[in-house]
């Protein structure tokens, strides 16, 4: 079992559609980051969230952290093809911790 | 600007064959990290180092080993390969333990 758990594991949507994916876990995290990742390229990190309640915004990406800490969400609004790839979150249990990775979730957007 | 880069980006290995994979960076992190990514698995930590001439075991440390003999470079070894490393492996850097990790492009091994 991963300390966090994304869902879903895979998203196939069509373009304008709007999405919600989720990343948890039962543990609390002093922080947590979402990254992206393309085909072929590593991940590149799109936020951090350090506040229980925060609410981040990246155009059409809404990013929250949860009051307790404990889980994350992405919302994409009318998701496009640039869109598509693998999106993780990862997270700090505290400031002496590693970054432990969720699975990922795996979106599509067609055109 | 390079970041950070990954040489081989493909490799297929026999069983028992060793190899060595190379990472560099430009940024003068201090933290460095090597990951192997598997379908579904996310990314798993296998070896990081927090400075030039230390490192230090991740959760998947069994069957590497790594070397920081100078800032820039952090090396992943595999002395014996073997089919369950078969992966994509992924070096990253950072300022700090747990702040923003600038990645490569990866390594795709395939042990055969």
């Amino acid at each position: 079992t991963q300390l966090l758990e994304q869902s879903p594991q895979f998203l196939s949507i069509q373009e304008g559609e709007n999405l919600t994916v989720y990343c948890n876990s039962s543990s609390v995290f002093s922080s947590l980051q979402w990254y992206r990742q393309e085909p072929g390229e590593g991940p590149v990190l799109l936020v951090t969230v350090v506040t229980g309640g925060e609410v981040k915004k990246l155009k059409r990406l809404t990013f929250q952290f949860g009051d307790a800490r404990k889980d994350s969400s992405l919302h994409i609004t009318a998701a496009q093809p640039g869109d598509t790839g693998l999106y993780l979150c990862a997270g700090a249990r505290d400031a002496g911790n590693m970054l432990t990775f969720g699975g990922g979730t795996r979106l599509m957007v067609k055109p | 600007n390079a970041g950070v880069t990954q040489t081989p980006k493909f490799r297929v290995l026999k069983t028992g064959q060793s190899m060595t994979l190379l990472c560099a960076q430009d940024m003068n992190h201090e933290y460095m990290y090597w990951y192997r990514q598997d379908p579904g698995m996310g990314l798993r930590l296998i070896h990081y180092s927090v400075g030039e001439g230390t490192t230090a075991k991740g959760e998947v440390p069994d069957g590497y080993n790594v070397s920081r003999l100078k800032k820039q470079n952090f090396l992943l070894g595999l002395e014996s390969a073997a089919p369950s490393q078969t992966s994509v492996y992924f070096c990253a850097s950072g300022y700090d333990l747990n702040t923003e990790a600038f990645f490569g492009q990866g390594t795709r091994l395939t042990v055969v």
